[in-house]
């Protein structure tokens, strides 16, 4: 149980375009998904936490109007990242809490590889 | 602001050997929990053990365990008997019981292990 799914598992674009990735409970309902960001040999970065129904909260120095979180339903949060560019290409992550369990409850997806070129 | 320190950015085992892996962290708090998070090549996170911060005994799975140390805020992990499957990065992580929610991350331990 409580498995989280991302799509997809890479993806290549050009620069400028807009991306979306989607991060899915499959077999629980996710009261909050969060979002992070890791460079190669590095640690998470969490860029942005996401709550059903209402607009997600950045951390700092995260562009909100960068990268857009939506989480329209209990089951799936979707990043979009807007007008892409090189160094944008990362590793991105997403993982889910479980509603009715303890806040320290996250299950992690298997991550999104973006590569804009 | 709480923080959470790996000390040592890469550690080496021989298969069926025993390592610990260091951590410690900072916080203000009375409440949160501790976690170690394997990151294989896959990239997949996998959550290895996880302890209570109001818990005085050691959380153990199977081969890993924990030797956590409130007072010196101190969250090592030991790995019994290493199998080749647990080369991987390691991370230490922090949360506390409030509303936040965030997972702190450490900056990771890269364990290779021997054959």
């Amino acid at each position: 149980g409580a498995v989280v799914s991302q799509h997809p598992s890479w993806v290549i674009c050009k620069s400028g375009t807009s991306v979306k990735i989607e991060c899915r409970s499959l077999d629980f309902q996710a009261t909050t998904m969060f979002w992070y960001r890791q460079f190669p040999k590095q640690s998470l970065m969490l860029m942005a936490t996401s709550n059903e129904g209402s607009k997600a909260t950045y951390e700092q120095g995260v562009e909100k109007d960068k990268f857009l979180i939506n989480h329209a339903s209990l089951t799936l949060s979707t990043l979009t990242v807007t007008s892409a560019h090189p160094e944008d290409s990362s590793f991105y992550i997403c993982s889910a809490g479980v509603a009715g369990l303890a806040v320290e409850t996250q299950y992690f997806g298997p991550g999104t590889r973006l590569l804009v070129l | 602001a709480q923080t959470v320190t790996q000390s040592q950015p890469e550690m080496s085992v021989q298969e069926a050997e025993t390592v610990t892996l260091s951590c410690t962290y900072d916080t203000s708090e009375s409440d949160y929990y501790l976690f170690w998070y394997k990151q294989p090549p896959s990239r997949q996170m996998i959550l290895v053990i996880r302890q209570e911060a109001y818990k005085q005994q050691n959380a153990t799975e199977n081969r890993f365990s924990v030797n956590f140390q409130k007072a010196a805020k101190s969250f090592s992990l030991k790995i019994s008997d290493s199998q080749l499957g647990d080369a991987a990065m390691y991370f230490c992580a922090y949360i506390d019981g409030g509303a936040t929610n965030k997972l702190i991350f450490g900056t990771g331990t890269l364990l290779a292990v021997q054959p």
